[in-house]
């Protein structure tokens, strides 16, 4: 079965540095969510969108923005990149009105 | 997380039965859920039980919830080396189905 793809898999960047990370929900998914997981840290709810739409916003700081597009995959942008952004990124995917929220593998940004 | 908490590190022989506990405190919770994270990797939803529901059992997995004490505990029976892993158990409200608060996580250690 598809499931939610993120790329890339690894990311390094330079403080002061922009990044774009993808997500790929599982077709037919029509909400999509990011967290951020920092080194031995549990996740932590970033921002979500429902049909292109944010619809729910938690710790995600200004330098940081997504959006979702028409074909349901979303992006997070994120500029001026601290160190301390140094993070495993996860986007998860779901179906409005369903329980499950199923996760990618991660995207590992490290900021050096 | 702050409002979801567990025990942070679990030793088990292979063949017995692990139990890894969390509590939460968010009365409005409707789903509550168990995660698998293994090193480097993603999220694995592994189960997750409605707060109307007092037990829901999943081949080896057991999910047992006393709403009363704000209680969740996830039974592995039968543990194998495989299920080396951090476990996190997670919360999560109708009307954002993937915005969890997640605990710290228990790593269980499945000894030979």
């Amino acid at each position: 079965a598809a499931g939610v793809i993120q790329s890339p898999r690894h990311l390094i960047k330079e403080k002061r540095e922009t990044a774009t990370l993808k997500c790929y929900p599982i077709p037919r998914h029509d909400t999509v969510y990011w967290y951020q997981q920092g080194p031995g840290q549990d996740p932590q709810f970033l921002i979500s969108f429902y049909e292109k739409m944010q619809s729910d916003k938690g710790s995600i700081p200004d330098r940081f923005s997504a959006q979702q597009f028409s074909d349901y995959h979303s992006e997070l942008n994120m500029s001026s990149l601290e160190l301390g952004d140094s993070a495993l990124y996860f986007c998860a995917s779901s179906l409005k009105g369903v329980s499950e929220a199923f996760f990618g593998q991660g995207t590992r940004l490290t900021v050096v | 997380g702050e409002d979801v908490e567990q025990s942070l590190f679990l030793s088990v022989r292979e063949g017995d039965s692990s139990v890894i506990n969390c509590t939460y405190t968010d009365s409005s919770s409707t789903y509550l859920y168990w995660y698998k994270q293994e090193p480097g990797a993603g999220l694995q939803l592994l189960t997750y039980i409605f707060s109307n529901m007092d037990m829901k059992q999943d081949q080896r997995l057991t999910v047992l919830l006393n709403k009363k004490d704000k209680h969740l505990s996830l039974r592995i029976a039968d543990t194998q080396t495989g299920d080396s892993a951090i476990y996190f158990c997670a919360e999560g409200l109708t009307d954002s189905w993937g915005k969890l608060q997640f605990g710290a996580g228990t790593q269980v250690v499945v000894t030979p």
